[in-house]
């Protein structure tokens, strides 16, 4: 069991840049999760994941945000036109689905809009 | 919005138990209530959940009320590596959306 893994784990980018950060979760895992978080505040959710297919997305998420999973194996988080506000720290989570469904986290990915 | 409300901080001396409370006083009946905990800079850490039942695992206890309003997390010797913060999350299972809403939590410090 290697752990959900991010990267990068630190990004810094000006304004108006893109950035697409990676997820890989545990491999018998089905569900993945990505959330958002902000000093002093709990995470946020931004979006999830069942196999291959997006089944939520946050209504806070604008359009700037897309995330994909291609396969239903790895997933893509992409920002574009990076804003000041986008700074965060950005996790990713995953899971089997049922009644014992537990989230395992990454350690997340620090975004730093400059 | 999250559908839990918890205190935004407690204290606990190294040792002694540390009961985190919880108030869900909306769950539907085939909600579950989660506990995560995040150290700094790290990602939640699963605790344990329950449904009905008390619950109890290698890290904690879960005590749910009868009417399942509220409950409690029990670390039973609470040590300085379980400072944290603590998050309680009511979430279904079985059906509608999976997602889990964490709120702003309880920031526990243990001290020596």
């Amino acid at each position: 069991d290697t752990g959900v893994s991010q990267d990068p784990r630190h990004k810094i980018t000006k304004r108006g840049q893109n950035v697409t950060f990676r997820c890989d979760p545990i491999s018998e895992h089905n569900r993945l999760y990505w959330y958002r978080q902000t000093l002093g505040q709990g995470p946020e959710f931004l979006t999830y994941f069942q196999n291959e297919a997006q089944l939520e997305k946050s209504r806070l998420l604008s359009d700037r945000f897309s995330a994909e999973r291609p396969k239903g194996s790895f997933s893509t988080l992409e920002i574009q036109r990076t804003e000041q506000g986008d700074s965060a720290m950005y996790l990713c989570a995953s899971s089997l689905a049922g009644t014992n469904e537990k989230l395992f986290f990454g350690s997340g990915t620090q975004l730093s809009v400059l | 919005d999250a559908k839990t409300t918890q205190p935004t901080s407690m204290d606990c001396a190294e040792g002694r138990a540390a009961n985190l409370p919880c108030n869900h006083s909306t769950i539907s009946g085939n909600e579950y209530v989660y506990w995560y905990r995040q150290i700094h800079s790290q990602g939640p850490q699963y605790i344990i959940h329950g449904l009905k039942n008390n619950e109890t695992n290698e890290m904690a206890s879960l005590i749910i009320t009868e009417d399942r309003k509220s409950s409690t997390l029990i670390l039973p010797h609470a040590t300085l590596r379980d400072t944290a913060v603590y998050y309680c999350i009511v979430r279904g299972a079985t059906s509608g959306t999976y997602k889990y809403i964490f709120g702003t939590g309880t920031r526990l410090k243990v001290l020596a």
